[in-house]
């Protein structure tokens, strides 16, 4: 299968900065890679995604990057608002199918 | 996006009781579903694969006989906690790819709590 791993685990930043969440995947034959965002109790929600054919893709504030090399990809989100708080999650489609999930990042975005 | 529905949204029961949980694309088929787990404050967890028309394919390390999944239709996915003990309470989520069978989108969960 596959194997996500996600960083940092926490991460508190000044209401208009800028997040940077990284994320790194072991099977190349991962293709596509989504970031969820899931706010308490509720369920995650899909914010931004990339495929592997594409380096980085931007929508507002919210911009993903890839590097298909390394097998890294990272989230950023400038401009933080207080209404970002919550855990972001990124994850890899293996094998066109399954979707394996990183550990979770608790964005806090401090007004 | 496409719209997922689970049942119940949280359920309390003994230990020993068996506890069935659905999910329903209600916008598009799903010929495939998939069943994570979540632990508080922690990831989602891949148990299973569920299949329209054949058997779940699980995770290294779930119990096929304890958790018990059914994919009878192409917009209803079921999962059954069979004897359930307090280890297996957690949030259960379902979730499915849209039509084009790319993006994922998860139901909105089933807290699961056995005394």
């Amino acid at each position: 299968g596959e194997n996500v791993e996600q960083h940092p685990s926490t991460l508190s930043v000044q209401e208009g900065d800028s997040a940077v969440i990284k994320c790194t995947y072991s099977d190349s034959a991962s293709n596509y890679f989504p970031w969820y965002k899931q706010e308490l109790g509720k369920r995650p929600q899909l914010i931004i995604d990339i495929r592997s054919n594409v380096g980085e893709k931007k929508d507002q504030r919210i911009a993903v990057t890839l590097n298909k090399t390394a097998k890294h990809f990272s989230l950023h989100i400038t401009e933080t608002q207080p209404e970002d708080s919550a855990v972001y999650f990124c994850a890899a489609r293996y094998n066109f199918n399954k979707f394996y999930f990183g550990s979770g990042t608790k964005l806090n975005v401090k007004p | 996006g496409a719209v997922v529905s689970q049942h119940p949204s949280r359920v309390i029961c003994k230990s020993g009781t068996s506890v069935k949980i659905e999910c329903r694309s209600l916008d598009f088929q799903a010929t495939t579903m998939f069943w994570y787990r979540q632990f508080p404050k922690q990831s989602l967890m891949l148990m299973a694969t569920s299949n329209e028309g054949s058997k779940a394919t699980y995770e290294q390390g779930v119990e096929k006989d304890k958790f018990l999944i059914n994919h009878a239709s192409l917009t209803l996915s079921t999962l059954t906690v069979t004897s359930a003990h307090p280890e297996d309470s957690s949030f259960y989520i379902c979730s499915a790819t849209d039509g084009k069978g790319e993006k994922l989108f998860f139901g909105s969960g089933t807290q699961l709590s056995v005394l």
